[in-house]
């Protein structure tokens, strides 16, 4: 069974359409996350909701939207795609909100190409 | 604010050479530490974390790193390369929002 599960895996579309990514974890885990990878490996945290309640909201454009309907699932809305947005996105959970001791585990990532 | 910073974006070691990859954290209480590795088009993977205890921690696929607080260091090592060990490698630290925040990566090569 895979713990934290993203669709789709990839995904091409043009530029302005809107697009969701979804994410869904099987692990009973109170926090998720969403991650932009960027072209050079680059690793920057978006988002995080600790059981529905958005808890960080890094700078990011208002073109990005989380959605957490209940706490096993965190998906991505994006609107108005732009060419740089063009990344991996990355979803993922950890056990608790008390400083992530026990680690996060990731998501097989969703490649987004905006052309 | 929490932070880490790998030295060397890519390390190139021949099979069976010792592999060192280096990273330095910053933190204003004791910090949470990580290592997660990633093979091409995959997810993160946990090699393996320090909270607290025991400074030398092992992990997966015969890593481990040793925690010093004088260095403000957790450097990864292994002691003889695998061609599969070829992968990019993220030291990562847990941030004031709990938040986990990794470095800039670095690109294990491995040589036949």
């Amino acid at each position: 069974d895979t713990a934290v599960s993203q669709t789709p895996k990839y995904l091409v579309t043009q530029m302005g359409n809107d697009k969701s990514i979804k994410c869904e974890q099987n692990l009973g885990h109170d926090t998720m996350y969403w991650y932009k990878q960027d072209s050079k490996k680059f690793l920057k945290i978006m988002f995080s909701y600790n059981n529905k309640e958005l808890i960080i909201n890094e700078t990011v454009p208002n073109r990005f939207s989380p959605k957490s309907p209940d706490k096993a699932h965190l998906n991505l809305h994006i609107n108005s795609l732009e060419l740089g947005d063009s990344a991996v996105y990355f979803c993922a959970s950890s056990q608790d909100r008390s400083r992530g001791g026990y680690g996060y585990t990731f998501g097989s990532g969703t490649r987004l190409t905006v052309v | 604010a929490q932070s880490v910073t790998q030295l060397g974006s890519h390390v190139s070691v021949s099979e069976g050479a010792l592999v060192l990859l280096r990273c330095n954290y910053s933190s204003s209480v004791p910090p949470y530490l990580f290592w997660y590795v990633q093979y091409p088009n995959q997810g993160l993977q946990l090699l393996l974390k320090y909270t607290t205890g025991a400074t030398l921690v092992k992990g997966i696929n015969g890593f481990e790193a040793e925690f010093k607080k004088s260095e403000t260091s957790f450097h990864l090592t292994k002691p003889s390369a695998h061609m599969s060990d070829a992968a990019e490698y993220f030291c990562a630290v847990i941030g004031n929002n709990n938040d986990m925040r990794f470095g800039a990566g670095t690109r294990l090569t491995v040589k036949p």
